[in-house]
């Protein structure tokens, strides 16, 4: 079994909301990311987790912030965006370090801030 | 830095016709990966590449890994409208989390 989950699907919020993104894999995968893409472009790496810990932030605003409650689970939490914010979310799986192995990704939120 | 660039950026072509895409570095990869992706969905994996030389095939495409490790094809042999989407290729940094992602190529497929 290969697959990543996320939920929502989709998701409206407005700038004061507060919202949460969820990922789960179980293929005891020890690496998970979160993505933002916009469209037509390639996905861009926000944080990666490795063993639970965070182990890069790519200088995302404080607005989002993500947490790894367990090995399986990963969340994006979501507070005052910007109509900028806007794009699909990916979250994505590997086994460990990038050379170790291939990247799993899940369907995605498309999210639309108002 | 690492890059992978794709050519062509954006292809349009008719159902039948076969196409290539090619993704190309100046750095050594330990392996590649290529994805499809349709709108609002997210990156499908397609094949992990490892070997230099490598080809494998899935289907109607086929994959090849340069000798060198610094670049790779994928042919589609009698492109269907279903292929329509953005195919990327990605490839690991040596000693870290990150992937690269190559530019991406559009492909449209017509009827």
């Amino acid at each position: 079994d290969t697959e990543v989950t996320q939920t929502p699907k989709h998701l409206v919020m407005g700038m004061t909301n507060k919202k949460s993104l969820k990922c789960e894999q179980h293929m005891g995968h020890r690496a998970m990311y979160w993505y933002k893409q916009k469209a037509k472009k390639p996905p861009e790496l926000m944080f990666v987790y490795s063993y639970e810990k965070l182990s890069i932030n790519e200088s995302v605003p404080s607005r989002f912030s993500p947490e790894c409650p367990n090995s399986s689970l990963l969340n994006l939490h979501l507070h005052a965006l910007q109509p900028e914010d806007s794009a699909l979310y990916l979250c994505a799986s590997s086994q460990g370090l990038a050379g170790a192995g291939t990247q799993y990704f899940g369907p995605g939120t498309r999210l639309l801030v108002l | 830095t690492q890059l992978l660039e794709q050519s062509p950026q954006f292809l349009s072509i008719q159902e039948g016709e076969n196409l290539t895409v090619y993704c190309n570095s100046s750095s050594v990869f330990s392996s590649l990966q290529w994805y499809r992706q349709e709108p609002g969905e997210g990156p499908v994996l397609l094949v992990t590449v490892v070997t230099g030389g490598e080809v494998k095939k899935l289907k109607r495409l086929t994959f090849q890994f340069g000798d060198a490790r610094k670049d790779s094809s994928l042919h589609i042999t009698a492109a269907q409208p279903g292929d329509t989407g953005l195919y990327l290729c990605a490839g690991p940094t040596s000693g870290t989390y990150k992937y690269i992602f190559g530019t991406g190529t559009r492909l449209k497929v017509l009827a």
